[in-house]
């Protein structure tokens, strides 16, 4: 299994307050995703990282801040939780070259709830 | 832009019996293509890929996939079905430049298996 753990594993907060998600890799790989998971929209990108202090944006990223200090940490801030950004959220990475290109390793997610 | 359609949000097969997951895609650029599989509380992990080649392409388990690029389809089968591929999969589909792996994923269908 690849390296990737997530925490923490589950959440509660309420609206109004920031929570920190971290994503905490031992690949060395260069690519590191987060996505949300919401019934019947299945996997949205938030934002990713193509290397230190490099990220960008996803299709869902409003109200979502990333920062990779780190090439194994990425963290997902949500600076003022809302009850919509209720979800569990997985961080994938990927080597990004060559025959590996489009294969995500997951972590087994951090469920989010926003009272 | 690309996109992905997958018809059926529940199918339900016997032990035994063949297994059909359909996926249509759009994409403006010639694609890659994925299936991936969710366990109940895992993340995803990959059960096949067509990236270029040979379009009828084999994965885990026993699934296959074919990529029919005049139907825009890349429907996921396998002759018997097992009790042990009760889960949820996803399709997803990814332009083919670039090397970030920022696949855009479908809305998930989750097969049941009864005996």
């Amino acid at each position: 299994d690849a390296g990737i753990t997530q925490s923490p594993r589950h959440k509660v907060t309420e609206t109004g307050t920031p929570v920190t998600l971290r994503c905490h890799q031992t690949e060395n790989h260069r690519y590191m995703y987060w996505y949300r998971q919401d019934p019947g929209h299945g996997l949205r990108l938030i934002h990713y990282s193509y290397g230190v202090k490099d990220t960008d944006k996803g299709e869902v990223s409003d109200g979502y801040s990333v920062s990779r200090s780190k090439t194994e940490d990425f963290l997902l801030t949500l600076e003022s939780a809302t009850s919509s950004q209720t979800s569990v959220y997985f961080c994938a990475i990927s080597a990004g070259s060559g025959s590996s290109t489009g294969e995500l390793f997951f972590g087994e997610g951090s469920r989010l709830t926003v009272l | 832009a690309q996109s992905v359609t997958q018809l059926g949000s529940h199918v339900s097969v016997s032990e035994g019996a063949l297994v059909l997951l359909r996926c249509n895609y759009s994409s403006s650029v010639p694609p890659y293509l994925f299936w991936y599989v969710q366990y109940p509380n895992q993340g995803l992990q990959l059960l096949l890929k067509y990236t270029t080649g040979a379009t009828l392409v084999k994965g885990i388990n026993g699934f296959e996939a074919e990529f029919k690029k005049s139907e825009t389809s890349f429907h996921l089968t396998k002759p018997s079905a097992h009790m042990s591929d009760a889960a949820e999969y996803f399709c997803a589909v990814m332009p083919n430049t670039g090397t970030a792996s920022k696949l855009t994923f479908g809305t998930g269908t989750r097969l049941q298996v009864t005996l």
